[in-house]
């Protein structure tokens, strides 16, 4: 049972290129999350998706698409990726209401 | 005012002692409460989640909930080298389908 896997573990990327975020989770979870997270920011949302077929909009948006494939995969797309992207980015998925994420390992991405 | 806070620390804690960790929140509507814990590089893990007033022990771990003064607790007791992290408080209002994370707290077990 691996739980949330998040795929690359590292990228660089130059300004300007496009790049797609993998995650899948076998846990059955309606819900799953994009994340990212900076030094003294905490972890930021980006986008989410409460079941399959939807998703919605989170706290730092800008310059990022996603797609929700099917009930286990949830990738994160930067279309145009800039320096201000550089960072750890999450993806996490939840079974209901009253529980918690389960995280993925996070991609380290720096944009130069 | 944020919505979850946390002491960013770094808090120092000499080891065999008590952590106390502490999170305030601001919406009174929330119901879930949940402690993750995140060593450096890697992703959080959840070690404690609570719903009710009062304590919950799992082990070394106590989480603690006084939701009239909207404050969550985490105490790690017989504190250990290995509990050098940084710890997550997080909350949710039931029926919101996202977990809201306060800043965290840098927890050093001094040996």
């Amino acid at each position: 049972n691996a739980g949330v896997t998040q795929t690359p573990k590292f990228q660089v990327l130059k300004t300007g290129q496009s790049m797609t975020l993998q995650c899948a989770q076998d846990m059955n979870h309606n819900s799953m999350y994009w994340y990212r997270q900076d030094p003294g920011m905490g972890l930021r949302l980006i986008y989410y998706s409460a079941s399959e077929g939807t998703t919605d909009k989170g706290e730092v948006p800008n310059g990022y698409n996603v797609s929700r494939l099917n009930k286990r995969e949830f990738s994160l797309r930067l279309e145009s990726a800039a320096p201000s992207q550089t960072s750890v980015y999450f993806c996490a998925s939840r079974t209901g209401e009253s529980y918690g994420y389960t995280f993925g390992s996070g991609t380290r991405l720096t944009v130069v | 005012q944020k919505e979850v806070e946390q002491n960013s620390g770094p808090l120092s804690v000499p080891e065999g002692a008590i952590a106390s960790l502490n999170c305030t929140y601001s919406d009174r509507g929330s119901q879930s409460f949940f402690w993750y814990r995140q060593y450096s590089g890697k992703s959080p893990e959840l070690i404690m989640f609570i719903y009710s007033n009062g304590d919950k022990e799992d082990g070394r771990f106590t989480a603690q909930l006084n939701k009239a003064s909207q404050y969550v607790s985490l105490l790690i007791r017989d504190s250990q080298p290995s509990d050098s992290a940084t710890y997550l408080c997080a909350v949710v209002h039931f029926g919101n389908e996202k977990l809201t994370f306060g800043t965290g707290t840098r927890l050093t077990i001094i040996p």
